[in-house]
C-alpha cells in the first residue's frame, strides 16, 4: 500500500495566483480529510469527506479556498486568489470507518 | 477553552526514564482517543488510540484513558533519543465524527 499521496511537495507562488493541492486517499477508506498546520495554530481541520461526499467544511477559512472529491481515488483543494498567510503545510489524510487516519507527506505552500 | 488541551512543552527526560504526555479534552460524548507522533518536518504518524477506560499497552507505550475526569495520558518507557518529537492528542468527536487534535507536546530525549 503506497499510503495517501500529496502532490506536490513544495508550492512557492505569488500573491494572487491560484493552487492546486492534490491528494490521493488509501484505496479504501471511505473518508477523507484536509488539515492546514501552522506553529501559531496547529493543526486545523479544513474540511472532510465521506463516501466522496463533502460533510463538513466549517473549517475553511474563506471562500478563497474549496474543496472537491469527484471519486474514491482523487480529492484537490484549491485557493483562489493565494495570500501569504495561506503560507502553511497541508496535510491529507484518511481512514476507513470510524478509524484512525492515515496522513500524507503533506504540501509545504509558500504565498510570495 | 480549547477542544482538546496539551502543554505545549518542551518535556524533557534522560534516556531510559518514563516519559509522561497528559491530554485534556472538553467534549463529555468523545469516543475514541488516539495519539500520532511527529517528527519534524514529517507528517503526523499514528502510535496509539484508546476508545475505553482504562490502560492499553503496546510495547514501550501505554495509553490511559479516564473519561469521568476527561483526561487521556501517553507514557513512554525507558525513553529513547529517538522518542524525542512532538505528540499530538486527538479526540474523536462524539456527534460529527471530526478528530480534532490538541497543540501538540514536545518531547526531548536527551541521552
Amino acid at each position: 500500500d503506497a499510503g495517501v499521496i500529496q502532490s506536490p511537495r513544495h508550492e512557492v507562488t505569488e500573491m494572487g495566483q491560484e493552487v492546486t493541492l492534490r491528494c490521493k486517499p488509501i484505496s479504501g477508506h471511505n473518508s477523507l480529510f484536509w488539515y492546514r498546520q501552522t506553529m501559531m495554530r496547529g493543526l486545523e481541520l479544513l474540511i472532510y469527506f465521506n463516501n466522496n461526499v463533502p460533510i463538513d467544511d466549517s473549517g475553511m477559512p474563506e471562500d478563497r479556498f474549496s474543496a472537491k472529491m469527484p471519486n474514491a481515488s482523487f480529492s484537490t483543494l484549491k485557493i483562489q486568489p493565494s495570500e501569504p498567510r495561506d503560507s502553511a503545510v497541508y496535510f491529507c489524510a484518511s481512514s476507513p470507518q470510524g478509524g484512525g487516519y492515515t496522513f500524507g507527506s503533506g504540501t509545504r505552500l509558500t504565498v510570495v | 477553552q480549547k477542544e482538546v488541551e496539551q502543554n505545549s512543552g518542551p518535556l524533557s527526560v534522560p534516556e531510559g526514564a518514563i516519559a509522561s504526555l497528559n491530554c485534556t479534552y472538553s467534549d463529555r460524548g468523545s469516543q475514541s482517543f488516539f495519539w500520532y507522533r511527529q517528527y519534524s518536518g514529517k507528517s503526523p504518524e499514528l502510535i496509539m488510540f484508546i476508545y475505553s477506560n482504562g490502560d492499553k499497552e503496546d510495547g514501550r507505550f501505554t495509553a490511559q484513558l479516564n473519561k469521568a475526569s476527561q483526561y487521556v495520558s501517553l507514557l513512554i518507557r525507558d525513553s529513547q533519543p529517538s522518542d524525542s518529537a512532538t505528540y499530538l492528542c486527538a479526540v474523536r468527536n462524539g456527534n460529527t465524527g471530526k478528530l480534532i487534535f490538541g497543540q501538540g507536546t514536545t518531547l526531548q530525549v536527551k541521552p
